[in-house]
């Protein structure tokens, strides 16, 4: 199956840092990526829906100026969690939308902990 | 207000015997659902499908139901193998799926298989 990487696979970071993922489709184009996080013993909750060449939309209750969404290719989009705290740690997953096998590949998620 | 749920946070069985895993929703738009399977610290990996147009998709073990006038689905896994035992999501999607849809999770289930 189609291939979706994160980086960095964990991170610790300083109150009051920010902190950038990456999610990458790696053999195949994605015109639209999704953010997701989980706390732990929690279900997997959408933040947001990312766009290629366009302005993320994000789900009620999320900070768009908070967790800044990039996607500036059709094989990359970041998120970056400005001025990051220690609720904001947490497993944050994305996922690549294939349209040629019409199917969401998940990438394999970031540990965020903030200190 | 969490649309998908999974009632059960957990399920115990003995390998070779069938596991049942339930999820309900209230969304009544929904009309295409998903079953993933995640290891911690993984991303889901995706299991199988259904359209709201039937009610039984099967594929090898693995088997998903759909009662849409009870808004509930279930997956069957039968025979169920210890390496079956991780958590399990159901997740919730209008407009017939595609992958550009956004896609709503439910809580998730622990699957533990006993050898």
């Amino acid at each position: 199956g189609a291939v979706v990487s994160q980086h960095p696979s964990w991170v610790i970071c300083k109150s009051g840092t920010s902190v950038k993922i990456e999610c990458r489709s790696l053999d195949f184009q994605a015109t639209t990526m999704f953010w997701y996080r989980q706390f732990p013993k929690q279900s997997l909750m959408l933040m947001a829906t990312s766009n290629e060449g366009s302005k993320a939309t994000y789900e009620q209750g999320v900070e768009k100026d908070k967790f800044l969404i990039n996607h500036a290719s059709l094989t990359l989009s970041t998120l970056t969690v400005t001025s990051a705290h220690p609720e904001d740690s947490s497993f944050y997953i994305c996922s690549a939308s294939d349209t040629n096998t019409d199917t969401q590949y998940f990438g394999p998620g970031t540990r965020l902990t903030v200190l | 207000d969490q649309q998908v749920k999974q009632n059960s946070p957990s399920l115990s069985v003995q390998e070779g015997r069938i596991s049942i895993l339930n999820c309900d929703y209230t969304n009544s738009m929904f009309d295409y659902f998903l079953w993933y399977k995640k290891y911690p610290a993984e991303g889901p990996t995706f299991l199988i499908s259904i359209s709201s147009i039937k009610d039984k998709n099967e594929d090898g073990r693995f088997t998903v139901f759909l009662n849409k006038s009870a808004k509930h689905l279930s997956l069957h896994i039968v025979p169920s193998q210890p390496g079956d035992s991780a958590v399990y999501f159901c997740a919730a999607s209008t407009n017939n799926g595609g992958a550009t849809n956004k896609l709503i999770f439910g809580t998730g289930t622990l699957l533990a298989v006993q050898p």
